[in-house]
């Protein structure tokens, strides 16, 4: 299994507050992203990254920020949660561009109340 | 813009059936399709993929076709197993996208004995 790994697992917060959300990985892949899970939608990408402080939006990217200071952790921040980003959260990362497989982590599945 | 869609769910099949899963996609250009599963409480894992028409990808005893004509890449099993049940996603990724994947809603599959 690649090594990604994603903290926390779960987090409960209420509406107002930051929060972060961190991925690390141990594969030294180039690209690595940020998904959010709900129900009847699939995954849909809130931003991606495609090197060391090189960040793009994803199509759900309006309340998000990211960061990316060295390979392996990329981190998405919430500056104030709203009830509607409660979801879970999925990263994943890939090694080039093009048809690669996409590698996910177990997920974090984030409560706002 | 690129999209997938996947037949509705909850799938429902007695163990040894035959399964379809329908993958239509709308995107530009000659994609990459992919076929993610998703088993419960974990992350996303691939489980086929095709890069260019009529390519036949396959793993597991799953298989699905790249047809360009019908823009389908439909998920196919002989005999389905109760290992089997899982959310399976279907997700397209472009050429210097940047390895980025759009999803389709997915597709719950349960198997019973």
């Amino acid at each position: 299994d690649a090594g990604i790994t994603q903290s926390p697992r779960h987090k409960v917060t209420e509406t107002g507050t930051p929060v972060t959300l961190r991925c690390h990985q141990t594969e030294n892949h180039r690209y690595m992203y940020w998904y959010r899970q709900d129900p009847g939608h699939g995954l849909r990408l809130i931003h991606y990254s495609y090197g060391v402080k090189d960040t793009d939006k994803g199509e759900v990217s309006d309340g998000y920020s990211v960061s990316r200071s060295k390979t392996e952790d990329f981190l998405l921040t919430l500056e104030s949660a709203t009830s509607s980003q409660t979801s879970v959260y999925f990263c994943a990362i890939s090694d080039t561009s093009g048809d690669n497989e996409q590698f996910f982590g177990p997920g974090t599945r984030l409560t706002v109340l | 813009g690129d999209s997938v869609t996947q037949m509705e769910g909850p799938v429902t099949l007695s163990e040894e059936a035959f399964l379809t899963i329908n993958c239509t996609y709308t995107a530009t250009g000659y994609p990459s399709l992919f076929w993610y599963v998703q088993y419960p409480g974990e992350g996303l894992q691939l489980l086929l993929k095709a890069t260019k028409a009529d390519d036949k990808g396959s793993n597991k005893g799953f298989e699905a076709t790249y047809r360009k004509e019908t823009t389908s890449f439909h998920l196919e099993k002989g005999s389905v197993q109760v290992s089997d049940s899982a959310v399976y996603f279907c997700a397209l990724s472009r050429t210097g996208t940047a390895s980025k994947l759009t999803f389709g809603t997915g597709t719950r599959l349960q198997v019973t004995l």
